[in-house]
């Protein structure tokens, strides 16, 4: 069965401290993995897409890494912010006639003064 | 307007009562979807319109939950007989085309409340 999980569930830090975000799936055929980023009563928002040959892709303070070997990414946030507290969502493609997608649980973030 | 649009943002139903959520995608994006969240669950994968295609129905819990999708563009999701179960948030996005792995754009969501 295709599955997306991530870790932790839910993270606290300290404004301007890292931290990293990790997702581990079993999507096969695998087509492409994205990061989106869900602020509360808000839709997600997408940061990064990355697909099979794709390693690492950054997007200003986000920078995510893929290792297709191992079917895990992270998600590392560099000098967070308060606006960072957010859900984030790793979401992975199946390659199948329309690429379904499939999406992980969330981590949640709190980014604290 | 330039982005999904959801309407309406909230909505309080009786149990028992149909419901209707629309979803407006953006202009000449031909895949749709429709999730439910639960509170502070993650996204729930409901139904799939991709062009003229057959929708991807599997998502739907069950026959009370039904959708369409009026020439190619503006969505309908129909809820019957609703139940306490159902109160969630319903988010519509769109997309490109999914076989591209383009990015899909979310709207702000409907939050259903049933009592």
């Amino acid at each position: 069965k295709n599955q997306v999980e991530q870790s932790p569930q839910s993270l606290i830090i300290l404004e301007g401290k890292n931290c990293t975000l990790q997702c581990n799936y079993t999507v096969s055929p695998f087509s492409n993995l994205r990061w989106y980023k869900q602020d509360t009563g808000r839709g997600p928002v997408s940061l990064t897409i990355m697909t099979f040959s794709e390693n690492t892709k950054s997007n200003g303070r986000y920078t995510a890494t893929l290792d297709a070997d191992t079917k895990q990414s992270s998600l590392h946030i560099t000098a967070s912010q308060l606006s960072d507290s957010a859900s984030y969502i790793c979401v992975v493609s199946e390659q199948t006639s329309y690429d379904k997608v499939i999406f992980g649980p969330g981590t949640s973030l709190s980014v604290i003064p | 307007g330039a982005g999904v649009s959801q309407s309406p943002s909230n909505k309080v139903t009786e149990k028992g009562k149909d419901v209707e959520l629309r979803c407006d995608p953006i202009s000449g994006h031909t895949a749709l979807y429709w999730y439910r969240q639960s509170l502070g669950q993650g996204l729930e994968f409901l139904i799939y319109f991709q062009g003229n295609s057959a929708p991807d129905k599997s998502g739907l819990p069950s026959d009370r939950f039904s959708a369409e999708r009026t020439g190619g563009s503006v969505s309908t999701l129909t809820i019957q007989r609703t139940q306490q179960e159902d109160s969630a948030v319903y988010l519509c996005a769109s997309s490109l085309d999914r076989r591209l792995g383009t990015e899909a754009f979310f709207g702000q969501g409907t939050r259903l409340t049933v009592v």
